[in-house]
């Protein structure tokens, strides 16, 4: 069974603080992806990563960082914590064809 | 742009068929999908149709896909409480590297 983990469900941290959010995939899948999701805005793009050690910018990269070292994690970092990235954080792997992305169960996050 | 749209909101009564409506832009995009994501749980991928099909059938699920109109549809039949849920529409990017999601039709389910 295919499987995407996340590091937390939930997380309270204080403005200015850094934050790590770590993501695990088992699938040996060269892509993967971090999104956040508010409501009504749906999910959006902060950054993927199609191999090790590359990244990609997506919709909104602005406060965020990401780090892959190894294939099967994915790191999102916020460098300095905003009150205005409280949200919900979701990791995702993906195949290549057909593109079908795994999710993890994601991470809620409020900042203080 | 690439651009995927459905309405936001659907209500229905339990053992009612469901409808959730989705519009995509890009004409080249291989595939297209429905997720669905349960309350404070990830994305699930609950099918996926080829560009070149019609319609595609599991259990309770259909869905239907009008290229012309760019307009995919997934219909619940029999729809019960369970079913309760945001389903999300995507269609592959242009460079088939991720997907481009719609912001999410909200299904509730009365019984």
């Amino acid at each position: 069974d295919v499987k995407v983990t996340q590091s937390s469900r939930y997380l309270v941290k204080r403005t200015g603080e850094k934050v790590f959010l770590e993501c695990v995939q088992d699938m040996d899948h060269e892509n993967m992806f971090w999104y956040r999701q508010d409501p009504g805005l749906g999910l959006r793009l902060i950054y993927f990563s199609y191999d090790v050690k590359m990244k990609e910018k997506g919709d909104i990269p602005e406060g965020y960082s990401v780090s892959r070292e190894k294939k099967e994690r994915f790191s999102l970092i916020l460098e300095s914590a905003s009150t205005n990235q409280t949200s919900m954080y979701l990791c995702a792997s993906s195949s290549r064809t057909p593109i079908i992305q795994y999710f993890g169960p994601g991470t809620r996050l409020l900042v203080l | 742009g690439e651009d995927v749209e459905q309405s936001l909101f659907l209500s229905v009564r339990e053992g009612d068929s469901s409808v959730i409506n989705c519009t995509y832009t890009d004409s080249s995009s291989t595939y297209l999908y429905w997720y669905k994501q349960e309350p404070g749980a990830g994305l699930q991928l609950l099918t996926y149709i080829f560009s070149n099909m019609d319609m595609k059938q599991d259990q309770r699920l259909t869905v239907l896909l009008n290229k012309k109109d760019k307009h995919l549809s997934l219909r619940i039949a029999d729809t019960q409480t369970g079913d309760s849920a945001i389903y999300f529409c995507a269609e592959s990017d242009q460079a088939g590297t991720a997907l481009i999601f719609g912001k999410g039709t909200t299904l509730s389910v009365s019984s």
